[in-house]
């Protein structure tokens, strides 16, 4: 089946430093999205993004389906962007999303 | 309001009992998920339905249990064949294929 690696596994940041997520995919997908955990356990959507570019405030994400990857950008962090991040992907002919190994993050005042 | 509710929010259950967890949207939508998170680790798929009454296994179906009699609820049962049940289990939805995936808040099973 498919694999879907992410990097890195842990990131600490100071407040306002920025940084980049990746999400790696060993196969061909029809959606992509970014999640992140906040530390009640709950998912938040951040992005849906099976190709191209999209900006959500100091976020934003790539993915460049035909190289197989997504990378989620966070700038000038806040304490509030700690957790765990999730990329999961669907492949095609399924309805089923496979998740990331995550990239746990702890941003630091 | 929309969304996808799951209850109870905390579980606790002796070993060797049955428990159902519960997990209801009000989207409309119609495939339904159910993963298991264990500390640290990412989401593994148990069960999705995509339509009314009929549901297929994903990657970890053992010692569990599912129905989908209508389209607004998925309730998942944990027996007592689930070797290590104590987990956090999450309920997700998505208004078909190729669509966004939204999640409920979960649901923290501990089995004593």
């Amino acid at each position: 089946g498919i694999q879907v690696e992410q990097s890195p596994p842990d990131l600490i940041l100071q407040e306002g430093a920025n940084s980049t997520l990746r999400c790696n995919f060993s196969d061909s997908v029809n959606n992509l999205q970014w999640f992140h955990q906040n530390p009640w356990g709950q998912l938040i959507n951040l992005f849906y993004i099976p190709s191209g570019t999209k900006q959500n405030g100091r976020l934003s994400a790539t993915t460049v389906a035909t190289e197989r990857y997504s990378l989620l950008y966070i700038s000038s962090s806040q304490t509030t962007d700690s957790g765990v991040y999730f990329c999961a992907v669907e492949p095609p002919g399924t309805y089923k999303y496979i998740f990331g190994t995550g990239t746990r993050l702890k941003v630091l005042a | 309001d929309g969304g996808i509710t799951q209850s109870p929010k905390y579980l606790f259950r002796k070993e060797g009992q049955n428990v159902t967890l519960s997990c209801e949207q009000n989207l409309n939508h119609d495939a339904m998920y159910w993963y298991r998170q264990d500390p640290g680790q990412g989401l593994r798929l148990i069960y999705y339905s995509q339509i009314v009454n009929d549901f297929q296994k994903g990657d970890i179906a053992e010692g569990y249990s599912v129905s989908r009699e209508k389209k607004e609820s998925f309730p998942l049962t944990v027996t007592s064949a689930q070797k290590n049940p104590t987990a956090f289990y999450l309920c997700a939805s998505t208004p078909g294929f190729n669509t966004e995936a939204f999640f409920g808040q979960g649901t923290r099973l501990t089995v004593v």
